[in-house]
């Protein structure tokens, strides 16, 4: 069966420093990857998404990926964090089909001043 | 433009009751989703909207729980009898189609409160 895992629950880090979010998916087919980001009382914000290609893919407020498919990850980084990135992030994989994405548990980043 | 809006933002209510949630999806999309989010369950799929039919389903947690979408464009998700593990935040998206290229925005949200 299709899932994500996010195995990390809660990251704190310091204003300018980096930061990589990791994401872990279980798909049999090519994976159509995504991540979102939740601020307080949000919305979900589409980020970056992956269907093909260079796996090294670029997203809105300075966010990268990087798929590796050897490793079945689609890891999120940041080489310097602001404290307005302070949210919730989530990876999903796309089904084909009509697009049902499948969504990991969430990853809730703190930043500290 | 305008994105996707939900409506009530907050909804408290008492055991047994019904709610409806209202979801308006950006102007044109003819594709809509319904995904519910709780403590312990994540972000879960709950039923997809092509024009006004709902092909996929599966997600609906039980027979209490329906929805539907009128003119390609409103849709409403309405959950009878509520009972206190239907309290969540109820997330609703929009995209121009359903190709995977096709981005899904999504709307506020819902929270559900059941008393």
């Amino acid at each position: 069966a299709q899932s994500v895992t996010q195995p990390d629950i809660h990251i704190t880090v310091s204003e300018g420093a980096s930061l990589e979010l990791r994401c872990n998916y279980s798909y049999g087919a090519t994976p159509y990857l995504f991540w979102y980001v939740q601020s307080p009382g949000q919305g979900l914000q589409l980020l970056l998404k992956y269907f093909s290609g260079d796996t090294l893919v670029q997203g809105i407020k300075g966010f990268e990926a990087e798929f590796k498919r050897s490793q079945s990850s689609f890891n999120l980084r940041k080489p310097s964090v602001h404290w307005s990135d302070a949210a919730e992030y989530f990876c999903a994989v796309g089904l084909g089909g009509y697009n049902k994405l499948i969504f990991g548990a969430g990853t809730r980043l703190a930043v500290h001043p | 433009g305008a994105g996707v809006s939900q409506s009530p933002s907050n909804k408290v209510t008492e055991k047994g009751k019904d709610v409806e949630l209202r979801c308006d999806p950006i102007s044109g999309h003819t594709a809509l989703y319904w995904y519910r989010q709780s403590l312990g369950q994540g972000l879960e799929f709950l039923i997809y909207f092509q024009g006004n039919s709902a092909p996929d389903k599966s997600g609906l947690p039980s027979d209490r729980f329906s929805a539907e979408r009128t003119g390609g464009s409103v849709s409403t998700l309405t959950i009878q009898r509520t009972q206190q593990e239907d309290s969540a935040v109820y997330l609703c998206a929009s995209s121009f189609g359903t190709r995977v290229t096709d981005t899904q925005y999504f709307g506020p949200g819902t929270r559900l409160t059941v008393l």
